[in-house]
């Protein structure tokens, strides 16, 4: 079963705007990173936060992580039609790094 | 560098066959973990390899069994396939040592459909 759930499902924007996608876990965790998937093929890896640190940029992209609320949060700037995709978030625990966990997965649309 | 490469992409199998699908992963990776990907389930963790030996299992039945060689390239076997058995199979490679995380990447994963 899956640990996170991703919000929203859906999101549409135009080009040129911040999107903004959620995701809450379960239990404690070790790591969380994202990723990102076009159109049902493989998933390409974004960014990794560990679980001692609050935030974390590269390029437009900025993930915070709260472990209070077990809830982290991918902020995309600027966007760009070739950001569509669906983005996922996935932890792992400690003492099983490779098992990741992966939430259900926020659609993002970005039109011109 | 090369990256995850999995064969076949396209598979179209009759419920009760078995099916064999393979993965390389990136050249010097000794991690490779098997993902199962469904509308309804989403992306579930299937098991992990590392240095031919299964480090983390998830929680499918006994008909998905895996093994990993020498050079690190893996298969993932499912027996007597079952309609529901049909998915997006995706294989990742990492160059994960015990204990540490490193992000994983991803081959194209290879479709599976089970008639």
């Amino acid at each position: 079963s899956q640990q996170g759930e991703e919000d929203p499902q859906a999101l549409s924007i135009q080009e040129g705007e911040n999107a903004t996608m959620n995701c809450s876990y379960k239990t404690s965790i070790n790591n969380l990173q994202w990723y990102r998937q076009n159109s049902g093929r493989g998933l390409v890896h974004l960014i990794l936060i560990r679980s001692n640190e609050r935030e974390k940029h590269s390029g437009r992209l900025r993930v915070t992580l709260d472990t209070s609320k077990k809830s982290s949060s991918l902020l995309i700037t600027a966007s760009r039609a070739a950001d569509t995709a669906s983005y996922f978030c996935a932890t792992d625990r400690t003492g099983t790094a490779s098992k990741l966990t992966f939430g259900t997965g926020t659609r993002l649309q970005v039109t011109l | 560098k090369a990256g995850v490469t999995q064969t076949p992409r396209y598979l179209i199998k009759t419920r009760g066959q078995q099916v064999t699908l393979s993965c390389s992963p990136i050249s010097g990776h000794r991690s490779v973990s098997w993902y199962q990907q469904t509308p309804g389930q989403g992306l579930q963790f299937l098991f992990e390899y590392f240095s031919e030996t299964q480090r983390n299992k998830g929680n499918f039945p006994g008909r998905f069994s895996g093994r990993q060689f020498s050079n690190s390239r893996s298969e993932m076997n499912v027996s007597t396939l079952e309609l529901g058995d049909s998915a997006l199979y995706l294989c990742a490679s990492s160059g994960l040592l015990a204990g540490q995380s490193y992000e994983q990447y991803f081959g194209p994963g290879t479709r599976l459909t089970v008639t």
